[in-house]
């Protein structure tokens, strides 16, 4: 059973369109994020939700909308896509620390690699 | 505001041969530490975190990673590399409160026969 899993595994489109990538984690957690890897491999979060509340959004442009529905599910949707938006985007889940409490490991999806044309 | 610094963007070694991967952090209070590693084409999988207590931690696949506080270091070893460790190598660190985890830029080790 795959415990955090997105969908598409790639994706190609062209500039000026909408996409969606979705993401489902089976493990109970209470908190998801985003995250976008560039081809230097560098990871920058985006987003943090927890129990389907935003928690962390990181100067990321509104052409980018999270949504989560549930708990499990944390879907992210580009309008307008652009060129510098090519990347790798990794969906992750960990489970919510007590209040002040200690960070908690994050177990990441396999990726979306998006190609914008 | 907490910061992660991976000094070397590159590392080769050979089979069987010794490896430190080195991690220098920025946070104020007590840091929440991190290794992941990942593979070509994959997500990013924990080896080791540091949270209290010994400051030597093991983790998976035989490497482990020492916390100086006096240093702010956390390095990552493993005593004898094996090809399939050829990776990226990923340190991080945590906040208070367990949202915001901040990632380095990464090391990615070469492994030659």
């Amino acid at each position: 059973d795959t415990a955090v899993s997105q969908t598409p595994k790639y994706l190609v489109t062209q500039m000026g369109n909408d996409k969606s990538i979705k993401c489902e984690q089976n493990l109970g957690h209470d908190t998801m994020y985003w995250y976008k890897q560039d081809s230097k491999k560098f990871l920058k979060i985006m987003f943090s939700y927890n129990n389907k509340e935003l928690i962390i959004n990181e100067t990321v442009p509104n052409r980018f909308s999270p949504k989560s529905p549930d708990k499990a599910h944390l879907n992210l949707h580009i309008n307008s896509l652009e060129l510098g938006d090519s990347a790798v985007y990794f969906c992750a889940s960990s489970q919510r620390p007590p209040t002040g409490g200690l960070a908690n490991e994050q177990f990441f999806g396999p990726g979306t690699r998006l190609t914008v044309l | 505001a907490q910061s992660v610094t991976q000094p070397d963007i590159h590392i080769t070694v050979s089979e069987g041969a010794s490896l430190e991967l080195r991690c220098n952090y920025s946070y104020g209070a007590t840091p929440y530490l991190f290794w992941y590693v990942q593979s070509p084409g994959q997500g990013l999988q924990l080896l080791l975190k540091y949270f209290s207590g010994d400051t030597l931690v093991q983790g998976i696949k035989g490497f482990e990673a020492e916390f100086k506080r006096s240093q702010s270091s956390f390095n990552l070893r493993k005593p004898s590399v094996h090809w399939s460790d050829a990776a990226e190598y990923f340190c991080a660190v945590g906040n208070t409160g367990g949202f915001k985890t901040i990632f380095g830029a990464g090391t990615r080790l070469f492994v030659k026969a």
